[in-house]
């Protein structure tokens, strides 16, 4: 139990263009989920807390307008990355968090995203 | 906000011989501290956790105590084995928000 799948596993694009990326928990109704970025031999930021139905509370530093999420049902959240450019490179995964057990998150698998 | 610290940044241990990895924390408030191993491109593993009303938990040869007082958590890995090379994460789940704050990483390469 406790799968959460990401969608795409990696994807290239050209600078200026729009990503989405898609997570979703298969097993399981997600209460919250949260969205990282991981560049190279670096640790999981938090880049957004998306709840089901309201807006993403994003972390400082983030750009809502860049990095555009939407959690539109228990079960999906998306992280649209709006006019790429080479240094939004990064391998993004998104965990989910269920109310059911309040203590751990489960994550997906990742989506490595290169720009070019 | 919550702010992990994570040391080593790398460790490199003998086949057989211990790990510990340590990590402290700024926020009281945090009541829940899981242990991630992640390997190359992959996602990262829950390899075991601890809640802020227990001291210490073992799961074979992996195991993890905590100090509230002091702010601080630590992996102990015995026994170890090249499988169990990989980069380990701490990480202090907030009581408020349910975010997870995670440390810098610790590059473990275990020698045969």
């Amino acid at each position: 139990g406790a799968v959460v799948s990401q969608h795409p596993s990696w994807v290239i694009c050209k600078s200026g263009t729009s990503v989405k990326i898609e997570c979703r928990s298969l097993d399981f109704q997600a209460t919250t989920m949260f969205w990282y970025r991981q560049f190279p031999k670096q640790s999981l930021m938090l880049m957004a807390t998306s709840n089901e139905g309201s807006k993403a509370t994003y972390e400082q530093g983030v750009e809502k307008d860049k990095f555009l999420i939407n959690h539109a049902s228990l079960t999906l959240s998306t992280l649209t990355v709006t006019s790429a450019h080479p240094e939004d490179s990064s391998f993004y995964i998104c965990s989910a968090w269920t109310s059911g057990d309040p203590y751990e998150q489960y994550f997906g698998p990742g989506t490595r995203l290169t720009v070019t | 906000g919550e702010n992990v610290e994570q040391h080593p940044s790398t460790l490199s241990v003998q086949e057989g011989d211990s790990a510990v990895i340590k990590c402290t924390y700024s926020d009281s408030a945090s009541n829940y501290f899981p242990w991630y191993k992640q390997e190359l491109g992959k996602r990262p593993q829950l390899i075991i956790d601890i809640r802020s009303n227990v001291g210490e938990k073992k799961d074979q040869r992996i195991a993890v105590t905590l100090n509230k007082t002091a702010k601080h958590f630590s992996l102990h890995i015995t026994e170890t084995q090249p499988e169990d090379s990989a980069v380990y994460f701490c990480a202090a789940r907030d009581s408020g928000t349910y975010k997870y704050i995670f440390g810098t990483g610790t590059r473990l390469k275990v020698l045969a």
